[in-house]
């Protein structure tokens, strides 16, 4: 399998745009996690989803941002409209439904410069 | 709630060192606890976890962690530092007495091994 792919893998865009990250799972993986990576922040967990359901989204930081899982092989993270604070690494992760022993396997990232 | 902290920004160890990056976690009931490593423009990789039983467990790359309950800690060490180990590194967390699969990182060390 090629692993998590994310795209694009840099982003730049000017405050007020909206932009969209992409992310394929790993086939046969159940949950798919969207991160954020900031230096003063550190690791973040944005939102979760299970068999394309949102269980969980009190990581996301304002309406501005949104995501969607329309199948299993497919997922989007929007931010509307982007800001300079928006700035970062998204990662999106995923692993395998066999319990919370399991660990999450992570794509490349997407850096977003927002200017 | 669940919290992993990472006491040292930085780590530097001259190659064939013996390193160590350290790790403590904060969970209501036992921990599933996980290391992550991420070099330059990647994603993070996974080198270990522990879940139950014995307390020192090993990984990738002769990558290996003791687990401490009384101390809550969950040390990454290794012999035998090499120069291609130097990486952020992350250890993170996941509390299955809440039944949620969100992993809680720490804000990462930047291991240096000096040639």
């Amino acid at each position: 399998d090629a692993g998590v792919i994310q795209s694009p893998r840099h982003e730049v865009t000017e405050m007020g745009q909206e932009v969209t990250l992409r992310c394929k799972p790993i086939s046969g993986h159940d949950y798919l996690f969207w991160y954020r990576q900031t230096m003063m922040r550190g690791l973040e967990l944005l939102i979760y989803f299970n068999n394309n359901v949102p269980i969980d989204d009190s990581g996301m930081p304002e309406d501005r941002f949104s995501a969607k899982m329309p199948n299993a092989s497919f997922s989007t993270l929007k931010i509307q409209p982007s800001e300079p604070r928006d700035s970062a690494v998204y990662f999106c992760a995923s692993s395998p439904d066999r319990g919370l022993s399991t660990e999450a396997f992570f794509g490349q990232g997407t850096r977003l410069t927002v200017v | 709630a669940q919290s992993v902290a990472q006491p040292e920004d930085q780590v530097n160890v001259a190659e064939g060192n013996p390193l160590t990056v350290k790790c403590t976690y904060s969970v209501s009931g036992n921990p599933y606890l996980f290391w992550y490593v991420q070099y330059p423009n990647r994603g993070l990789q996974f080198l270990l976890k522990y879940i139950t039983g014995d307390n020192l467990v090993k990984g990738s790359y002769g990558f290996e962690a003791e687990f401490n309950k009384s101390q809550t800690s969950f040390h990454l060490k290794k012999p035998s530092a090499l120069v291609s180990d130097s990486a952020l590194y992350f250890c993170a967390v996941r509390d299955p007495g809440a039944g949620s699969y969100q992993l809680t990182f720490g804000k990462g060390t930047k291991l240096s091994v000096i040639p």
